[in-house]
């Protein structure tokens, strides 16, 4: 499989950002997706990058950079809903490939 | 809800029982994937279907065998499994292949346990 890289977990307090960042291998590359996941629940679509720069939807935006391999999803004002896995998952050489997931707690 | 309904939702099984995941989706879409969860691993691609036709088979063995009937429809067949075979299965559709940047909507996935 490709290499996706995010971190296992990270902390935050309510009404702060986060960021959460992936690398993934360049070669074939055709696409990156972000999908958040709440416990026992299904994985629901964020955002689709394709091209470099940044794609803004609410609190939540993506950011790509595809000569370094490289995306984030950021969390603005942040709220105790957010607590979730968040997946990254790229597309090289026409497979779709998801990274293990950060966990995200917001605390109060 | 997703529109990809998956049943059961909670499966405990023995490793010599055999049992069946059922997928439908109500998105109108012409791809259909089974993917496996397991904890603090990456999701894991097990097969997909496009157009009712296998397109991918990750390696995955005979033990899990799918079958797609329609469009909307998916199944995996489970016989003989282990206990590492446990894990969360979940189901998935979209327009046509996500390799070409197509979403992917998941069901809210089956626990499986095997004892």
């Amino acid at each position: 499989g490709q290499n996706i890289d995010q971190p296992t977990e990270m902390t935050a307090t309510e009404g702060a950002i986060v960021q959460i960042n992936c690398t993934y291998q360049t070669s074939g590359f055709n696409g990156l997706f972000w999908y958040q996941q709440h416990a026992g629940e299904a994985p629901t679509f964020l955002s689709y990058n394709v091209l470099d720069g940044l794609e803004e939807k609410g609190r939540f935006s993506s950011f790509l950079s595809r000569s370094k391999g490289y995306s984030y999803l950021l969390l603005k004002e942040l709220q105790m809903k957010d607590s979730a896995s968040y997946l990254c998952a790229a597309i090289n050489d026409y497979k779709l490939s998801f990274g293990a997931g950060t966990t995200v707690t917001v605390r109060a | 809800e997703t529109g990809v309904t998956q049943t059961p939702r909670h499966l405990v099984m023995g490793m010599t029982n055999k049992k069946s995941l059922k997928c439908e989706q109500h998105l109108g879409h012409n791809a259909m994937y089974w993917y496996k969860q397991s904890a603090k691993k990456p999701l894991e691609l097990m097969f997909v279907y496009n157009f009712k036709e296998q397109t991918e088979n990750n390696s995955v063995p005979s033990r899990f065998s799918p079958e797609c009937p329609n469009s909307s429809h998916l199944f995996l067949h489970l016989h003989t499994l282990q206990p590492e075979d446990s894990a969360l299965y979940l189901c998935a559709s979209s327009q046509e292949g996500s390799n070409s940047g197509n979403t992917i909507y998941f069901g809210e996935g089956s626990w499986l346990t095997v004892v």
